[in-house]
């Protein structure tokens, strides 16, 4: 069946620091793959997404690649902000038919000053 | 566009009544509505997959009867839980995929709309 894996948080790091969360998946044909943010006490908020191999996805200076060979599509931001303190999620969905998302585990960062 | 709204945002009820739980698409119509209940610091958790006009389908393990979904109409899903208990305290999450690709947001091909949940605590 379909799967996401991402690494487990908690992540911490320092304003301006280099953030990865790796993600991986496991699925039949080719899905559509997600990063949703949620911020404390709010719902989910699509971060971005990619829909085919190659594709980048990239949002509010965060970025991740549709990379099918090695079925992976890493979050990565430069410089990360206080307000980027949150917990991601990736996702998968296929592409046809009325099919739910199947979610990582989520991991949560936190940004300190 | 593409907003979907949740009702309430939060609930505190006593053991054994019934919540009911309003999904709203506002600005588009919704062929599918997604329920998913999330733990804390967990990741959510499919519930059931709710189709205007017909029954919803559920996932092995969630009990159909005590989470009832009744999907009306295109901009509206709703989940009653009854005979709430301690353990059905948990944040429940609303998405709606759109009928089709919305003028306000091109790229929302196969994407859900994701409502802004409602915690729910049963005492």
């Amino acid at each position: 069946g379909n799967s996401v894996t991402q690494m487990e948080g908690p992540v911490t790091l320092s304003e301006e620091a280099f953030l990865t969360i790796n993600c991986t998946y496991t699925a039949t044909g080719y899905p559509s793959l997600f990063w949703y943010v949620q911020y404390p006490g709010e719902g989910l908020q699509l971060l971005l997404k990619a829909t085919k191999a190659d594709d980048k996805g990239s949002n509010k200076g965060f970025e991740a690649t549709y990379r099918k060979e090695t079925t992976s599509f890493h979050l990565e931001k430069g410089s990360v902000q206080v307000s980027d303190s949150a917990v991601y999620f990736c996702a998968l969905t296929r592409n046809s038919g009325n099919t739910p998302l199947v979610f990582g585990k989520g991991t949560r960062l936190s940004v300190i000053a | 566009g593409a907003v979907v709204s949740q009702h309430p945002s939060w609930v505190i009820c006593k053991s054994g009544t019934s919540v009911k739980i309003e999904c709203r698409s506002l600005d588009f119509q919704a062929t599918t509505m997604f329920w998913y209940r999330q733990f804390p610091k967990q990741s959510l958790m499919l519930m059931a997959t709710s189709n205007e006009g017909s029954k919803a389908t559920y996932e092995q393990g969630v009990e159909k009867d005590k989470f009832l979904i009744n999907h009306a109409s295109l901009t509206l899903s709703t989940l009653t839980v009854t005979s709430a208990h301690p353990e059905d305290s948990s944040f429940y999450i609303c998405s709606a995929r759109a009928l089709r690709r919305l003028a306000a947001a091109p790229s929302s091909y196969n994407e859900q709309f994701f409502g802004p949940g409602t915690r729910l605590t049963v005492l």
